[in-house]
């Protein structure tokens, strides 16, 4: 099945730095490739997703960027804010239907 | 408009008990999904309910889970004779038709003891 690898684990950035996180997935059929963040005591927020067929979406500080070649995405956060702290979960749609493999997680905390 | 909801919140039991967990899922949105966050981990996903189709319980860990979905609407998680393994946070999840997007619900904390 889809395997679906975050790395760093933890990020720490100042407030006003960026924050880049990095996922790796396995299966090429994958199609969609969404990020959640989750803050403490909640479920996951749909925050950007890419498709297949784009390499890049971007919606005000964050943007997602796809290489469908070496089967990676990154979540780009840009003027980061004390609020941006959470976890953050990627996830790939395996064999193109419509479940989702989430990667763990990573703790991103801005410091102000 | 309200998004998808779940209950109870927490829910401390037994070992060997019984426990139902339920989501409502977004009104209109056919599709429901059920998944495990263990502490730490990722989400593990569980079982898939799409309209009147069969569903795919691909994701159950034992036959100790099971699930149903009741006038396409409401769903119910059972975890029969829990375990301690069984402890973590239940999510669901729903999207529109045949959509991607999967919007989640806050949670069960299933904590047995």
């Amino acid at each position: 099945g889809e395997n679906v690898e975050q790395h760093p684990s933890t990020l720490s950035v100042q407030e006003g730095d960026s924050a880049v996180i990095k996922c790796t997935y396995s299966d090429s059929a994958s199609n969609y490739f969404p990020w959640y963040k989750q803050e403490l005591g909640k479920g996951p927020q749909l925050i950007i997703d890419i498709r297949s067929n784009v390499g890049e979406k971007k919606d005000q500080r964050i943007a997602v960027t796809l290489n469908k070649t070496a089967k990676h995405f990154s979540l780009h956060i840009t003027e980061t804010q004390p609020e941006d702290s959470a976890v953050y979960f990627c996830a790939a749609s395996p064999g193109g239907n419509n479940r989702l493999a989430f990667g763990k997680g990573n703790q991103v905390v801005v410091i102000p | 408009g309200a998004g998808v909801s779940q209950s109870p919140s927490n829910k401390v039991t037994e070992k060997g008990k019984d426990v139902e967990l339920r989501c409502d899922p977004i009104s209109g949105h056919t599709a429901l999904y059920w998944y495990r966050q263990s502490l730490g981990q990722g989400l593990e996903f569980l079982i898939y309910f799409q309209g009147n189709s069969a569903p795919d319980k691909s994701g159950l860990p034992s036959d100790r889970f099971s699930a149903e979905r009741t006038g396409g609407s409401v769903s119910t998680l059972t975890i029969q004779r829990t375990q301690q393994e069984d402890s973590a946070v239940y999510l669901c999840a729903s999207s529109h038709g045949n959509s991607y997007e999967q919007y989640f619900g806050p949670g069960t904390r299933l904590t047995v003891t």
